[in-house]
């Protein structure tokens, strides 16, 4: 088991409807990640929160849109998605921004029918 | 730009042969090379930091070496549970991936 816990596990969703994957950390950790992984590739970064506050957004559709409500919480809000964007959601976070390592959770696998 | 590369994209060994994984990198100010251990259907999990050339690293059977050009993973005497992708990446906002070495070690 990790120390970043992600729900669902799993996640079957229309291009048509809204959901919600969440993560959660009690490591006292600052910094909070999203990733995206396609089969058999590394994982992308998405999003970067620090303190939360927004800090990187790697050019992510504005059908996905992050928020975290405190410092260890991160959910990614999901609407009229593609099924291109099937894949498995990793958050990860560290202890600060830079340097440190991060943290992951087993992920949400996500497909999009 | 940072950019990773590892090699071999993939590597089949027999139990308790040793061997190495290679990331070579190029960064304008290194901040840290991690090394990550990915399990199908599984989130990377942390193994190594590096931040300066010569430094080294070590957790059971496994050795992560760092050089101004490239880190080594080195693995002595694999197990069958070895087996694994290992991913390599550079530290910045957020870890920018190589694309891992898939490891298989055969009993």
């Amino acid at each position: 088991d990790t120390e970043v816990t992600q729900t669902p596990k799993h996640l079957v969703m229309g291009m048509t409807n809204k959901k919600s994957l969440k993560c959660e950390q009690h490591m006292g950790h600052r910094a909070m990640y999203w990733y995206k992984q396609k089969a058999k590739k590394p994982p992308e970064l998405m999003f970067v929160y620090s303190y939360e506050k927004l800090s990187i957004n790697e050019s992510v559709p504005s059908r996905f849109s992050p928020e975290c409500p405190n410092s260890s919480l991160l959910n990614l809000h999901l609407h009229a998605l593609q099924p291109e964007d099937s894949a498995l959601y990793l958050c990860a976070s560290s202890l600060e921004r830079n340097n440190s390592p991060l943290h992951f959770g087993n992920g949400t696998r996500l497909t999009v029918t | 730009e940072d950019q990773v590369t590892q090699s071999p994209e993939a590597l089949r060994l027999q139990e308790g042969e040793s061997s190495s994984l290679n990331c070579s990198y190029t960064v304008s100010g290194l901040r840290g090379l991690f090394w990550y251990r990915q399990d199908p259907g599984k989130g990377p999990e942390f193994l190594f930091t590096l931040y300066s050339a010569g430094e080294e690293k070590e957790k059971e059977r496994l050795k992560a070496t760092l050089t101004k050009k490239e880190s080594f993973l080195h693995i002595t005497a694999p197990k069958p549970e070895d087996s694994a992708t290992y991913l390599c990446a550079l530290g910045a906002d957020g870890l920018t991936f190589g694309k891992g070495t898939h490891l298989i070690i055969q009993p």
